[in-house]
């Protein structure tokens, strides 16, 4: 079975200041990794993913999530956060031995960017 | 282009009653997801689609929910008898191809309120 932990409820930090929003995962074999950002009353939106290659993912909006296989970690990360990051970011997995193509959601973690 | 787009936005049923929730994928996106977002959490699979054909539907919680996609395009997640538990945000996504390293574009939603 595959799984994903987000151990903080909720982050806060101070525009301008360096984010990070944690992201452990449990899968058979080597993961896929996905992260999305969820405003009020809207549906998914992409940010980036982990298929292969190198550990640092850049995606939208400035964002980039490193993967450490040893830690099976994929932490979002952002050098400079601006009030309008707030939002609900969710990580998610795939495997790619098993778990067909759904994807496993962890339990989401909420970011407050503070001015 | 336009993305993935879900109707209603907002059910409210009483229990007891039958409802359908529709999606309109991305055009040409082979692979239809379905999921569902209970409040405060993470959204939890419940069946996809390769075109017509439904290749798990493992998540259905119950006999009660039916998905269907007869010519590979729209599809239709009917919820017969409704009850209180099934209130949540029910979501759609669609992929381009069928694959675990492939993107899923998620709609808006719809939320359900089982009364």
């Amino acid at each position: 079975a595959q799984s994903v932990a987000q151990p903080e409820d909720q982050v806060n930090v101070a525009e301008g200041n360096p984010l990070t929003v944690k992201c452990t995962y449990s899968v058979s074999g080597n993961p896929y990794l996905f992260w999305y950002v969820q405003y009020p009353n809207r549906g998914l939106q992409f940010l980036l993913k982990y298929i292969t290659g190198d550990n640092l993912v850049k995606g939208s909006y400035g964002f980039e999530a490193e993967f450490n296989k040893s830690q099976t970690s994929f932490h979002l990360k952002k050098p400079s956060a601006l009030v309008s990051d707030s939002a609900l970011y969710f990580c998610a997995v795939r495997g790619r031995a098993g778990g067909g193509n759904k994807l496993t959601f962890g339990t989401g973690t909420q970011l407050k960017v503070e001015l | 282009g336009a993305g993935v787009s879900q109707s209603p936005r907002y059910k409210v049923a009483k229990r007891g009653q039958d409802v359908a929730l529709r999606c309109d994928p991305i055009s040409g996106h082979v692979s239809l997801f379905w999921y569902q977002q209970a409040l405060g959490q993470g959204p939890e699979f419940l069946t996809y689609f390769q075109n017509e054909a439904q290749l798990d539907k493992s998540g259905l919680p119950s006999d009660r929910f039916f998905a269907e996609r007869p010519e590979g395009s729209v599809s239709t997640l009917k919820i017969q008898r409704t009850q209180q538990e099934d209130s949540a945000v029910y979501l759609c996504a669609s992929s381009f191809l069928l694959g675990p390293q492939e993107t899923q574009y998620f709609g808006p939603g719809t939320r359900l309120l089982v009364l």
